[in-house]
């Protein structure tokens, strides 16, 4: 039970942000919000976590709503080699991730 | 580049075979999990191994089994082969804090076909 929901694709184009969303409703005070995504035959890959507040890093932003209710990943300029499956995850037992179905994200030159 | 390599990258068995998959994880990763993937699905968590110890279990039945080194090696088993296990075998390693915000490392994968 993955207890996080996010659109099944989106598209995007290339050089333009974007933002994937992801409804954890359910979420607990403890459990952290993780993002992976996986490039095509490959595994999965650590983009971002957060827990309250909004992260960022090298490779995206995560912006955490107040209530924690939901999330949203931002890439501030997809390119090419951004396309790939994204997989919003609560995480609250070491080492379990569970995975839903992600969103596949393309991107258009 | 993770740090995290398995092998082969490709297997082809027949049903009812046995298979073994492998996994090098990073050093000084003291927890590998494995993590079984069919063909358009997200990820299913196998099991973990902590230290060489069994730490925790998906909903996979007693034949898949695995093993963890002190070399930071570990192995998949997986016996009586069953056409549904055709699947992508993901290992991935972590430090073992078992905190919240362990990032883990995957490796590539193993592609399992049984025909």
């Amino acid at each position: 039970d993955a207890k996080t929901t996010q659109p099944n694709s989106m598209e995007s184009n290339e050089e333009e942000p974007v933002h994937l969303p992801c409804n954890h409703s359910t979420i607990s005070g403890t459990d952290y919000i993780h993002w992976y995504r996986q490039l095509p035959s490959q595994g999965p890959e650590y983009v971002i976590h957060g827990l309250t507040s909004n992260v960022n890093n090298r490779m995206a932003s995560l912006a955490i709503a107040e209530d924690r209710k939901s999330s949203t990943l931002i890439l501030h300029r997809a390119t090419l080699r951004d396309a790939a499956v994204y997989y919003c995850i609560r995480y609250n037992q070491g080492g379990k991730l569970i995975f839903g179905q992600g969103t596949e994200l393309s991107v258009k030159p | 580049e993770t740090g995290v390599t398995q092998s082969p990258t490709h297997l082809i068995k027949t049903r009812g075979q046995q298979v073994t998959l492998r996994c090098s994880s990073q050093s000084g990763h003291n927890t590998v999990s494995w993590y079984q993937q069919a063909l358009g699905q997200g990820p299913q968590f196998i099991f973990q191994y902590y230290r060489e110890e069994e730490n925790g279990r998906g909903n996979f039945p007693p034949r898949f089994s695995g093993l963890q080194f002190p070399n930071y090696s570990s192995e998949l088993n997986v016996n009586a082969l069953e056409l549904d296990d055709s699947a992508l075998y993901l290992c991935a390693s972590s430090r073992g804090t078992g905190a919240s915000n362990e990032k883990l490392f995957f490796g590539s994968g193993t592609q399992l076909s049984v025909l």
